[in-house]
């Protein structure tokens, strides 16, 4: 099975800040990863598809780049409500995996 | 837009079978273009894929559980269910019904990204 390492696994950012995000893959996946965000006690939410398309209703100062092995996701000038893990997944071949996801908390 | 509803009992002994159901409602689960699955979590290894399943009835497990689970299609209660039997405390999990997308290409269907997930339930097993 691929395996997915993101780092870190947790940051600490403050409101207006920039953090990227990165996801490993294991073996090439090309761009056939996905973003999602997941706030406390609440079920995942697509963020970002095929490694840098935003999904719809996701606000813009969301963006994801990569191919291959390496991803990143970004989110400019973090807002209250992006305060949340985010996990990393890839669709290339089965078994699908995630990453083990990073905590953006409060600085 | 479409909705998902997971089901099922939420304490779970040791051995038994754990059951689960998903309603898909605002929607059709009869799509071309998509996949039905079933995911979990767990503080200790994070979220995981479980199996997914097309409304023809194919489907797709995963290797660390296929020998334990079954994923079958209700067309006609527009639904699809889980079960997973010998279930242990490793079994304890949020689990998540989703709708992945089903993407054709050269080798074949493809699923990929969730775009749809249920609020999940959380099952413990216990005696």
């Amino acid at each position: 099975a691929i395996q997915l390492t993101q780092s870190p696994s947790s940051l600490s950012a403050s409101v207006g800040d920039s953090v990227t995000i990165t996801c490993r893959a294991s073996q090439g996946v090309t761009s056939d990863l996905a973003w999602y965000q997941q706030r406390p006690g609440k079920r995942p939410e697509l963020l970002i598809y095929e490694a840098s398309s935003v999904a719809s209703g996701v606000p813009s100062r969301f963006s994801g780049s990569g191919s291959g092995t390496d991803f990143t996701l970004t989110i400019h000038s973090l807002q209250p409500e992006d305060f949340a893990t985010y996990y990393c997944q890839h669709f290339n071949s089965f078994p699908l995996t995630f990453g083990g996801g990073t905590k953006v908390e409060i600085k | 837009q479409l909705q998902l509803q997971e089901s099922g009992p939420g304490l779970v002994k040791p051995s038994e079978t754990l059951s689960l159901t998903c309603a898909v409602s605002s929607g059709s689960i009869r799509s071309n273009n998509h996949y039905w699955a079933w995911l979990r979590q767990t503080p200790g290894k994070g979220l995981e894929w479980i199996a997914s399943t097309y409304y023809t009835g194919s489907t797709y497990y995963s290797p660390s559980l296929q020998s334990r689970i079954t994923v079958s299609v209700d067309t006609s209660k527009n639904q699809f269910s889980l079960t997973l039997t010998s279930v242990t405390a490793a079994d304890t999990a949020f689990y998540y019904c989703a709708r992945g997308l089903r993407v054709v290409v050269s080798r074949g269907p493809k699923n990929t990204w969730f775009d749809t997930w249920g609020h999940g339930t959380l099952v413990t097993v216990s005696s």
